[in-house]
């Protein structure tokens, strides 16, 4: 079964603080992406990476900045939180013409 | 404007009656995906489904590239199949997702 997980599940901060969003899959996929969800919106793409070292901008980049250190780990940081940035963020990988499989997701509330 | 339009945007059910759930695109695709979106959040892939017809229990996925739609069939639904309905599509390994189709089915 394919695994990505997150971490923290959970996160409150303030605005203007420094936030590290984690994520790591054991699958070996090439692509992991990173979504917000709101409601009315769906899910929407962020940041998504096809290697490490590599970074593509998604739809909503603006405020986010991400990483792909490793083929497993993929993280995205919010250096200035605003709560228009409260939202729930989900995690996922994926391979070339394939599905992608999801994180729980992290609830983030910036107060 | 906005790339994947699903409709319903919600729809109850009785339980054991049918649901055709759809999903509308604006551009070439080159895959197609729907997820279940459980209430508490989690996310669980139903289909991977570029073009044709896929069968899953009492799921069955149609997507049509020539009119740029693709639909969720749910035979006999149960209670268990209540949440929310989300289809993806992808262009160059970028998915959007459309903003789905919340489901609740009344015992």
């Amino acid at each position: 079964e394919a695994a990505v997980t997150q971490s923290p599940r959970n996160k409150v901060t303030v605005t203007g603080g420094n936030v590290t969003l984690s994520c790591r899959q054991t699958n070996s996929h090439n692509y992991m992406y990173w979504y917000r969800q709101d409601t009315g919106h769906g899910l929407r793409l962020i940041h998504y990476s096809y290697g490490a070292g590599n970074l593509q901008i998604g739809d909503v980049p603006d405020g986010y900045k991400a990483t792909r250190t490793t083929q497993e780990d993929f993280f995205l940081l919010l250096e200035l939180a605003s709560p228009s940035q409260t939202s729930l963020y989900f995690c996922a990988s994926g391979g070339q013409q394939d599905t992608q499989y999801f994180g729980p997701g992290t609830r983030l509330l910036v107060l | 404007g906005q790339q994947v339009q699903q409709s319903p945007a919600s729809l109850v059910l009785q339980e054991g009656e049918n649901a055709e759930l759809q999903c509308n695109f604006s551009t070439s695709l080159n895959s197609m995906q729907w997820f279940y979106q459980r209430p508490g959040g989690s996310l669980v892939s139903l289909f991977y489904n570029p073009s044709g017809t896929k069968h899953s229990g009492r799921l069955t996925s149609t997507t049509v590239i020539k009119e740029r739609r693709s639909s969720l069939h749910i035979s006999s639904s149960q209670t268990t199949d209540s949440g929310t309905y989300l289809c993806a599509l992808a262009n160059n390994n970028a998915p959007r997702f459309g903003a789905g189709t919340k489901l609740s089915v009344k015992p």
